[in-house]
């Protein structure tokens, strides 16, 4: 694709579901960036991962939160037992090994009720 | 500690007035350094990028400047419009291979 794809775009939960969110980056891009917003705020950096380094975990706020990446291709962003705290919006974003400038997607919006 | 610092506060200008943003560093020694700007709504969109032995990059009507001994950046938007209106982040990273981290962003209003 063109851009950096985020599914979905809005999510819904209840208090103490798990919810999975899906990043698909630009293709060729070796780099991916998890990142949370809440509103009015800065981002918050959450994970990175870079080529078939291990993942960059420093961010992840608790051990609900998790992600994968299958090779340098989609990755999934998973945060279990959520709590109304985890509501915001979470951008991904990819850049190319050498640049480093990041492409956003259009992020998902999460509320937890 | 590591930090990226740029103006929490609203910077209100008159249109076509020139904008300038700033963007302080400590304990980094940045390869390069981005700016990114971000609409209400959307994920962020990369505008600039310059490197530690550049002092000066321009494109269209911004510019940006880095001084790597006074660890600062600045961001200026010449004969602002109020299409300009949005939240402008830097970034910075020590290499290519290292994570890119964000400053908090300035939030920018331009009046007609």
């Amino acid at each position: 694709g063109a851009g950096v794809s985020q599914s979905p775009s809005n999510k819904v939960t209840e208090k103490g579901k798990d919810v999975e969110l899906r990043c698909d980056p630009i293709s060729g891009h070796t780099a991916l960036y998890w990142y949370r917003q809440r509103l009015g705020q800065g981002l918050e950096f959450l994970i990175y991962f870079q080529g078939n380094s291990a993942p960059d975990k420093s961010g992840l706020p608790s051990d609900r939160f998790s992600a994968e990446r299958t090779g340098e291709s989609v990755s999934t962003l998973t945060i279990q037992r959520t709590q109304q705290e985890d509501s915001a919006v979470y951008l991904c974003a990819s850049s190319s090994w050498d640049l480093n400038e990041q492409f956003f997607g259009p992020g998902t919006r999460l509320t937890v009720l | 500690s590591q930090k990226i610092e740029q103006n929490s506060e609203a910077l209100n200008i008159q249109e076509g007035k020139t904008a300038t943003l700033t963007c302080n560093y400590t304990n980094y020694s940045p390869a390069y350094l981005q700016w990114y700007r971000q609409d209400p709504g959307r994920g962020p969109v990369f505008l600039l990028l310059i490197r530690e032995n550049e002092k000066e990059k321009r494109k269209e009507r911004l510019k940006v400047t880095f001084d790597t001994t006074l660890k600062q950046s600045l961001f200026h938007i010449t004969a602002s419009q109020p299409a300009d209106s949005a939240t402008y982040l830097c970034a910075l990273a020590n290499t290519g291979f290292q994570k890119l981290v964000f400053g908090t962003g300035t939030r920018l209003l331009v009046s007609p």
